[in-house]
């Protein structure tokens, strides 16, 4: 069984640019989930989905941040304009359904603005 | 207060003991717990999930879960240098929480 495909691997931009961010979770897992990680710090949830819908996003910073799901499989994550703060490694996950919490991640996206 | 607190270590054992990470929670309502292992520069993978109050038992892991003390821990049995990692704990209650991690090293 495949597991959680992420690309690029590596991004580097300068601030102000625009980036995207693409996840493919497991086959057949209904739940996909954005994260971000900083250095020495826990994983950050910026947005759940529960096949295409949104059902959390409250970590979400709309003004530059934006996600979608369109098909309820593969999924996008979207900074425009990037900012100097925004360097991180963007982790997506995938989880079979609501009642099954267990998460499985992809190998993420480190970014880095300049 | 943080979510999720983990003391961040570093926790050193030596080859063969017995390594033992703790987790605190503040939100009462949360009713799903997972420990995840991250080596540096990957990205984590899950060792266990809890839900009910006490122990479970996978392999040289054992979780255990207290709710009224909001406390949750991995004891891992007869550590390994291959055990050197972060280890995370992760909460859900209405929103996900990760801790910030545990740097454990096994010294051979």
């Amino acid at each position: 069984e495949a597991g959680v495909v992420q690309s690029p691997r590596y991004k580097i931009i300068e601030k102000k640019q625009p980036v995207a961010f693409w996840c493919n979770p497991i086959s057949g897992h209904n739940t996909l989930y954005w994260y971000l990680q900083n250095l020495g710090q826990g994983p950050e949830l910026l947005i759940r989905y529960e096949n295409e819908e949104a059902v959390d996003d409250s970590q979400l910073p709309k003004d530059r941040f934006s996600a979608e799901r369109l098909k309820g499989v593969d999924s996008t994550l979207k900074i425009q304009p990037a900012e100097l703060g925004d360097s991180a490694v963007y982790l997506c996950a995938s989880s079979s359904h609501r009642g099954n919490l267990e998460q499985f991640f992809g190998p993420g996206t480190r970014l880095t603005v300049l | 207060q943080k979510e999720v607190e983990q003391n961040s270590g570093p926790l050193s054992v030596p080859e063969g003991a017995i390594a033992s990470l703790n987790c605190t929670y503040s939100d009462r309502v949360s009713q799903s717990f997972f420990w995840y292992r991250q080596y540096s520069g990957k990205s984590p993978e899950l060792i266990m999930s809890i839900y009910s109050n006490g122990d479970k038992e996978d392999g040289r892991f054992t979780a255990q879960l207290n709710k009224a003390s909001q406390y949750v821990s991995l004891l891992i049995r007869d550590s390994q240098p291959s055990d050197s990692a972060t280890y995370l704990c992760a909460v859900f209650g209405n929103q996900f929480y990760f801790g910030t991690g545990t740097s454990l090293t096994v010294i051979p």
